[in-house]
């Protein structure tokens, strides 16, 4: 029972670096999540892809590319990492885009920018 | 916009005592409740929901009720474990057609001491 699953887990990279997480799913759900996780400010919605082919803006999308490569795979690119991307990053999915399904979600990246 | 609130904490119980985790929202319309937990080193989990008014979400020992008139979902367990200590996020998910945001709370963390 995969679920959710990101890699890497842990990430450090030089200011201006760029990278990209990875994330798939094999639970056959339709929409997908990226947030961050900060101290002190819960979780963040960076970017969302409703369905297959389709991506949006969350409240945070500034610094960041996606791309939903398949209906499995949700992609977040840095294209020029600084150090305020510093954070622990997380995927999510729900089987629809509606917003009262519970969202199922991976462990996590932990990336640190210096 | 749609708020959560709750303390961050940590808090701090001996096991067996009784867990109160308070959370207020501001929404408009009726939204959907969750409480999620989230165990070191490892993703959100659903804990448990509501979807209207008076509504008790409950799973493993833990229970909340959904009350519109104080617009709190406050999480209550009679006894905890050690195992309980984590970092538990309320949310709050507007019920309508289509994704709209979800909105996480700070996250309170829990330490269970023996």
């Amino acid at each position: 029972n995969a679920g959710v699953t990101q890699t890497p887990k842990f990430q450090v990279l030089k200011t201006g670096q760029s990278m990209t997480l990875q994330c798939a799913q094999d639970m056959n759900h339709n929409s997908m999540y990226w947030y961050r996780q900060d101290p002190g400010m819960g979780l963040r919605l960076i970017y969302y892809s409703a369905s297959e082919g389709t991506t949006d803006k969350g409240e945070v999308p500034n610094g960041y590319n996606v791309s939903r490569l398949n209906k499995r795979e949700f992609s977040l690119r840095l294209e020029s990492a600084a150090p305020s991307q510093t954070s622990v990053y997380f995927c999510a999915s729900t089987l629809t885009a509606s917003s009262n399904q519970p969202q199922h979600f991976g462990d996590g990246t932990r990336l640190s920018i210096l | 916009g749609n708020s959560v609130t709750q303390m961050e904490g940590p808090v701090t119980l001996s096991e067996e005592a009784f867990l109160t985790i308070n959370c207020t929202y501001t929404a408009t319309g009726y939204p959907s409740l969750f409480w999620y937990v989230q165990y070191p080193g490892e993703g959100l989990q659903l804990l448990l929901k509501a979807t209207k008014a008076d509504d008790k979400g409950s799973n493993k020992g833990f229970e909340a009720t959904y009350r519109k008139e104080t617009t709190s979902f406050h999480l209550e367990k009679g006894s905890v474990q050690v195992s309980d200590s984590a970092v538990y996020f309320c949310a709050l998910a507007p019920n309508s057609g289509g994704y709209q945001k979800v909105t996480f709370g700070i996250g309170t963390k829990l330490q269970v001491i023996p």
